[in-house]
């Protein structure tokens, strides 16, 4: 069974300090993987996903996350947070097989510090 | 993402009442799904449907059921509500990504209901 782990609930940075969002899966078979992003009041934006190209994989609005096999890892990073950072961001994993289906993490809420 | 509407975007209803939530796209995807989403628990997959006539539960399908009205439409009905039904609900479509052999999906902006 695959399954999703974000540490951390809330995140606090101040703006222009880096943002590192934790992210660990457990998967039986190679996994994709998929950051989104939830503004308020809004439905979840793609951010970036890994495919099974290149273990770094860069997104929108300056994000990037890098794919660590020997840790389970799929780690979100962005050098330097500005406060249209804040919103909640979401890890899914899916299986390299016909269903598609994503398993999401519970979520981390991202605040900037002004 | 404007592509993918759902209607209502709020609703309060009564325990037992009967609710239709409905979503529809202009993607031209094939693939639809329907989401819950409650705090702490992120996204959880109630139904999917890779065309019309190829509907599939998700996780957590008991209480809710589904139509696939035509490849732009995928409806989600509670057919008597509970108070623990209250949850954000989204849908989503997809299509494959050939080149990447996976496909992304894409979100609508929600429907915010509220079980009395």
């Amino acid at each position: 069974a695959q399954s999703v782990t974000q540490l951390g609930s809330h995140v606090s940075v101040s703006e222009g300090a880096l943002v590192l969002l934790r992210c660990n899966y457990s998967s039986s078979v190679p996994p994709y993987l998929f950051w989104y992003v939830q503004y308020p009041n809004q439905g979840l934006q793609l951010l970036l996903k890994y495919t099974s190209a290149a273990t770094l994989v860069k997104g929108i609005n300056g994000f990037e996350a890098e794919f660590k096999k020997s840790e389970t890892s799929f780690h979100l990073t962005k050098p330097s947070a500005h406060m249209s950072d804040a919103a909640e961001y979401f890890c899914a994993v899916s299986r390299m097989d016909s269903s598609y289906k994503l398993i999401f993490g519970s979520g981390t809420r991202l605040l900037v510090r002004p | 993402d404007a592509d993918v509407t759902q209607t209502p975007r709020n609703r309060i209803t009564k325990t037992g009442k009967r609710i239709m939530l409905e979503c529809s796209q202009t993607k031209g995807h094939d693939r639809m799904y329907w989401y819950r989403q409650d705090p702490g628990l992120g996204l959880r997959l109630i139904y999917y449907s890779f065309d019309v006539k190829d509907i599939n539960k998700g996780e957590i399908s008991d209480g809710y059921s589904v139509s696939r009205q035509a490849q732009a439409k995928f409806s989600l009905s509670l057919e008597s509500a509970i108070p623990n039904q209250t949850a954000l609900y989204f849908c989503a479509t997809s299509d494959v990504d050939s080149a990447a052999s996976t496909d992304t999906q894409y979100f609508g902006p929600g429907t915010r209901l509220t079980v009395l």
